[in-house]
């Protein structure tokens, strides 16, 4: 089991640009999950999926923010145009019904 | 809606001296609890969970911790920490179906100093 896959491990951008987080969830959970992590505002949740449908974005701070599920095994966060207040890490956790969350490595984002 | 306080935001200690790190948690129907352990530049690891049962529950690396429903709480203890455990914790709680989304405390960093 690789568990959650989350890639770029790092990426950094100018101001402006479109930025693009994948996830690979483990195979078989049914629920995803985009968290992003700040200093200023800890964990929080952005946006989950049930077995690929969006469920709750309430978390999705703007319209810049996007986010898809296009099968079981991949997921994007998409930011556009990005803004240097969106520099965090954004993580990925996948689970299924009973188990906790596994989450992935996580993306750190510098949007300069 | 649900909501979790972790008491501290600092923990400092000595090697293999006790420690444990407070959470409080509001909600108005029946909960799932859960302890993650970050450490540096890394996801989160889960630690613990408590979905029913026994209100004592055990965890990796030594960990534990005990639901109290009348105080509202989950307190994470470890009777003898080690340098390795120097990282950040967070506690979790998720609603009625324990399915749901998670919504995690502000986190607490445990320093342990040798």
């Amino acid at each position: 089991d690789a568990g959650v896959i989350q890639s770029p491990r790092h990426e950094v951008t100018e101001m402006g640009q479109e930025v693009t987080l994948r996830c690979k969830p483990i195979s078989g959970h049914d629920y995803l999950f985009w968290y992003r992590q700040t200093m200023m505002r800890g964990l929080e949740l952005l946006i989950y999926f049930n077995n690929n449908v969006p469920i709750d974005d309430s978390g999705m701070p703007e319209d810049r923010f996007s986010a898809k599920m296009p099968n079981a095994s991949f997921s994007t966060l998409k930011i556009q145009p990005s803004e240097p207040r969106d520099s965090a890490v954004y993580f990925c956790a996948s689970r299924t019904q009973g188990q906790g969350y596994t989450f992935g490595s996580g993306t750190r984002l510098t949007v300069v | 809606a649900q909501s979790v306080t972790q008491l501290d935001s600092q923990v400092p200690v000595f090697e293999e001296a006790p420690v444990e790190l407070r959470c409080n948690y509001s909600s108005s129907v029946s909960v799932y609890l859960f302890w993650y352990v970050q450490y540096p530049n890394q996801g989160l690891q889960l630690l613990l969970k408590y979905l029913s049962g026994s209100t004592l529950v055990k965890g990796i690396n030594g960990f534990e911790a005990e639901f109290n429903k009348s105080q509202t709480s989950f307190h994470l203890r470890k009777p003898s920490v080690h340098i390795s455990d120097t990282a950040e914790y967070f506690c979790a709680v998720s609603e009625g179906n324990a399915g749901n989304m998670l919504t995690f405390g502000g986190g607490t960093r445990l320093m342990v100093k040798p």
